[in-house]
């Protein structure tokens, strides 16, 4: 299957700080990336649509400043939690899909936020 | 009513039998449907895709879907103790941004 790649896999942060999380698509192109987020014994929850050379779709209740989402290439989307906070400590995941065709999701090895 | 309903389980089966995963979904016009395997503290792998009334069959793993009844199942032949993970049934729903909703998940179990 199609890989995608991201990065880092754990971070820990103090409260207050910022985390950058990035999330590439190694063998494909993909012009809309989506970040999930998995809370402990959760499912995954769509926090917003990443879209290539525009600015993302949030989802419903996700502050947008907050989660700021940056897709400057075809290739690269980052996901930056700004002034963390204990409540932000999670599993965020993202993922792609390698055509416009294809239904299939691939997704990022994931990366746990832990906010102190 | 949730979008993607799963049973949470633990769904526990002995080695070598079938384990049966169930999944509904409330929206009629979704047209895309994905079986997902998740270990502890890994990212979901996906396992099979579905897109017509029917059976497809990969390997020990076959999906079934049902439209009329807004049902779709994941059968595991020949479970193996590494089967043991979480199982995520997926749906695309709408026809633009294509994202996917989640089911919250049916734990299996295969026991040695």
């Amino acid at each position: 299957g199609a890989v995608v790649s991201q990065h880092p896999s754990r971070v820990i942060c103090k409260s207050g700080t910022s985390v950058k999380i990035e999330c590439r698509s190694l063998d494909f192109q993909a012009t809309t990336m989506f970040w999930y987020r998995q809370f402990p014994k959760q499912s995954l929850m769509l926090m917003a649509t990443s879209n290539e050379g525009s600015k993302a779709t949030y989802e419903q209740g996700v502050e947008k400043d907050k989660f700021l989402i940056n897709h400057a290439s075809l290739t690269l989307s980052t996901l930056t939690v700004t002034s963390a906070h204990p409540e932000d400590s999670s599993f965020y995941i993202c993922s792609a899909r390698p055509g416009v065709r294809s239904g299939e999701l691939f997704f990022g090895e994931g990366s746990r936020l832990t906010v102190l | 009513q949730k979008e993607v309903e799963q049973n949470s389980g633990p769904l526990s089966v002995p080695e070598g039998a079938i384990a049966s995963l169930n999944c509904t979904y409330s929206d009629r016009v979704s047209q895309s449907f994905f079986w997902y395997r998740q270990y502890s503290g890994k990212s979901p792998e996906l396992i099979m895709s579905i897109y017509s009334n029917g059976d497809k069959e990969d390997g020990r793993f076959t999906a079934q879907l049902n439209k009329a009844s807004q049902y779709v199942s994941l059968l595991i032949r020949d479970s193996q103790p590494s089967d043991s993970a979480t199982y995520l049934c997926a749906v695309i729903k709408d026809t633009g941004r294509r994202a996917l909703t989640f089911g919250s998940g049916t734990r299996l179990q295969v026991q040695p």
